[in-house]
């Protein structure tokens, strides 16, 4: 079974920081490109940034450059997104997603709650 | 970055009925390669989004066929021939024609 699990969410200070990992099975994973995606509480879907095949190339939404970094760990199946200098509006379910330009395979998201 | 903008935002439909959501972007999604990365999710409650459509009018694997796609350039139509109760939630599309890749607000759909 193809999936995707996300760990590491949970309640940061402002200003902190949080490492969220990815955990993929199930598919060739070092063959994908990969994408974090988050959703604010009820709000919409924010792509956040994705990283290629061999973690040579990621891209990222403005209002993340400078503070995220994804990177991926291909023996391990495993994709992470570090967060840094993290503020309320970075208050999300993260989704990680199997990126073929569709996104055809999702978790079921981690929470990231940054609050005092 | 392409902003896709989505309307209806909400919309209530009885059962059988069919229902129609456009989506605009705001430059064309062809790419040069002669394809249109644009792509429908649908959002039930309480779940992660699934992917519908790709490439404007390609069912995704296991999507009934009452989903249809269509449009070119800048505009967009998913169309529900006739809505079920299953089809609840929160309708998205999105473009992947360029870096940064974005959504639309989503429409609501619900069941009169």
């Amino acid at each position: 079974e193809v999936q995707v699990v996300e760990s590491g969410g949970g309640l940061v200070q402002p200003g902190g920081s949080l490492r969220l990992s990815c955990a993929a099975s199930g598919f060739s994973f070092s063959t994908c490109w990969m994408t974090w995606v988050r959703q604010a509480p009820g709000k919409g879907l924010e792509w956040v940034g994705n990283i290629n095949q061999d973690g040579s190339d990621t891209n990222y939404v403005d209002s993340v450059k400078g503070r995220f970094i994804i990177s991926r760990d291909n023996g391990k199946n495993s994709v992470f997104l570090q967060m840094n200098s993290l503020t309320a509006e970075d208050t999300a379910v993260y989704y990680c997603v199997r990126d073929f330009r569709y996104f055809d395979c999702w978790g079921q998201g981690t929470l990231v709650t940054v609050s005092s | 970055d392409i902003v896709m903008t989505q309307t209806p935002l909400s919309l209530s439909v009885t059962p059988g009925q069919p229902a129609s959501i456009s989506c605009k972007s705001s430059q064309s999604l062809l790419e040069r390669d002669g394809k249109t990365y644009l792509y429908w999710y649908l959002q039930k409650p309480g779940q992660p989004p699934h992917l519908l459509i790709y490439e404007v009018s390609n069912r995704f694997s296991g999507v009934p066929d009452r989903f249809s796609g269509s449009g070119s350039g800048t505009d967009f139509t998913l169309k529900i021939s006739r809505v079920e109760a299953e089809d609840v939630g929160v309708y998205y599309c999105k473009q992947s024609t360029q870096h940064p890749k974005t959504f639309g607000q989503g429409t609501k759909l619900e069941i009169k």
